[in-house]
């Protein structure tokens, strides 16, 4: 199975400011087939079921703000949230495709505001 | 609107059988693959179970092999999940997922708690 590891594991930052949240695969999750990283990200909050945000690694998904992106390839990938909102307080997950059986997800890394 | 819709989810006593349900509307639930994701309380996702179009394709993560099924009817369109020999370990909020690469539509889920 691919490992998928998130840094960190909670977070803080200031209204405005910017967080980013990296993630880590065992083994690299782009194809070749289509030159694309088979990995997503997901917002989770409280009480409520995820949220896709970002798909192919960087692709926002349909109505997601611009203030989210996120880029990386290989084993290596970071979501970025530019000037934080307080909507934005989440859990957020990434998790690869590449091998689909299993689809894993790393941990979460908790968002909140400082 | 899509909307997904899980219900089934109860206290059980390890050993025992639940089915679940998914609610599938706002799409032609026959046209796309279909997923269930769980989350033990507080924890992350786990990916458990997807079908194909016409349900002829259904793949398992190893620890529910054999005690879970996944199934699908697209006349009603629903999903389903039968699992037996539950473990204390299967204590869960269990999602169905339109998808089966990435997720965009997701149920509110239904809470599963595996107890003596």
């Amino acid at each position: 199975d691919i490992v998928m590891t998130q840094s960190p594991d909670s977070l803080a930052v200031s209204l405005g400011e910017r967080a980013t949240i990296n993630c880590k695969s065992s083994q690299s999750v782009f194809h070749s087939s289509n030159n694309q990283d088979f990995l997503a990200w997901y917002q989770q909050k409280p009480g409520q079921p995820p949220k896709r945000l970002i798909y192919w690694a960087a692709t926002r998904a349909s109505g997601v703000p611009d203030r989210f992106s996120a880029s990386g390839s290989g084993t290596d990938f970071t979501l970025t949230i530019s000037n934080l909102q307080a909507e934005d307080v989440a859990v957020y997950y990434c998790q690869q495709y590449y091998s689909p059986l299993p689809i894993t997800f790393g941990q979460g890394t908790r968002l909140e505001i400082k | 609107e899509v909307q997904l819709v899980e219900s089934g989810g109860d206290l059980v006593q390890p050993g025992g059988s639940l089915r679940l349900s998914c609610a599938a509307s706002g799409f032609s639930s026959s046209s796309t693959w279909m997923t269930w994701i769980r989350q033990a309380p507080g924890k992350g996702l786990e990916w458990v179970a997807k079908i194909n179009q016409d349900g002829s394709e259904k793949y398992y993560v190893d620890s529910v092999k054999g005690r879970f099924t996944i199934s699908r009817d697209n006349a009603e369109n629903f999903l389903y999940l039968q699992m037996k020999s539950l473990r204390v370990e299967d204590s869960a909020v269990y999602y169905c997922a339109k998808g089966h690469w990435t997720f965009d539509y997701w149920g509110q889920g239904t809470l599963v708690t595996v107890s003596s």
